[in-house]
């Protein structure tokens, strides 16, 4: 099983909407980190939290740290087009060495 | 700025053939790493490298070899060749004194098939 779950899988929303995506850690969340996928790319950072209940934000886009619950979510307002891609949660094992571990992504639609 | 540049882009092999996916980055990034995305499975780590002539195995490291002779390349290579190893492949790196615990630089990703 994954270290780390992400849900949903998948999502479609209408433009305009909210949503949020889940990440939930079954070990000790030192970090958490955020990336995206456009189809046929590469990933680009997003952001980061270090802290429990470090809250970031980058444009529409909002992520929380919940240490206690080893959970972070990703909150996207007002939905446009060019938020669609998969989005990645990453952490850090550093008991493993170098090591970020993802999870396996929740592919966003926005339909407009 | 290049950033990462991984070539090939695509690539189809026969199970059995041997071949190198190159990775150079022009930031001066001493952590530079390969991994391979899978549907369903996200990213699993192959190998990572701290510096050059340092690497280390990750989650996924049977069948790949790599080498790190200078800080700006960092090549996978496939030994032979396996069905199992059609996979989308990202090298990624990370400025000094980060490795894992900053931001990522991706490459835009190799397409490898193998039949």
């Amino acid at each position: 099983s994954q270290e780390l779950e992400q849900s949903p899988q998948s999502l479609i929303v209408q433009e305009g909407k909210n949503l949020t995506i889940n990440c939930t850690s079954s070990k000790t969340l030192y970090g958490l980190y955020w990336y995206k996928q456009k189809y046929g790319e590469g990933l680009i950072f997003l952001m980061m939290l270090q802290k429990g209940g470090e809250e970031k934000s980058h444009e529409k886009i909002t992520a929380k740290l919940d240490e206690k619950k080893q959970q972070s979510s990703l909150h996207i307002t007002a939905s446009q087009p060019s938020h669609a891609g998969i989005y990645l949660c990453g952490a850090a094992r550093m008991e493993y060495g170098n090591k970020l571990v993802f999870g396996a992504g929740t592919i966003l639609r926005v339909k407009s | 700025n290049a950033g990462v540049t991984q070539t090939p882009k695509f690539q189809v092999l026969k199970t059995g053939q041997s071949m190198t996916l190159q990775c150079a980055q022009d930031m001066n990034h001493e952590y530079m790493s390969w991994y391979r995305q899978d549907p369903g499975m996200g990213l699993r780590l192959i190998h990572y490298s701290v510096g050059a002539g340092i690497t280390d195995q990750g989650e996924v490291p049977n069948g790949y070899n790599v080498s790190r002779s200078t800080t700006e390349d960092f090549p996978l290579r496939l030994l032979s060749a396996a069905p199992s190893q059609t996979s989308v492949y990202f090298c990624a790196s990370s400025a000094p004194g980060q490795g894992v615990t900053g931001e990522l630089f991706f490459g835009e990703g190799s397409r490898l098939t193998v039949l």
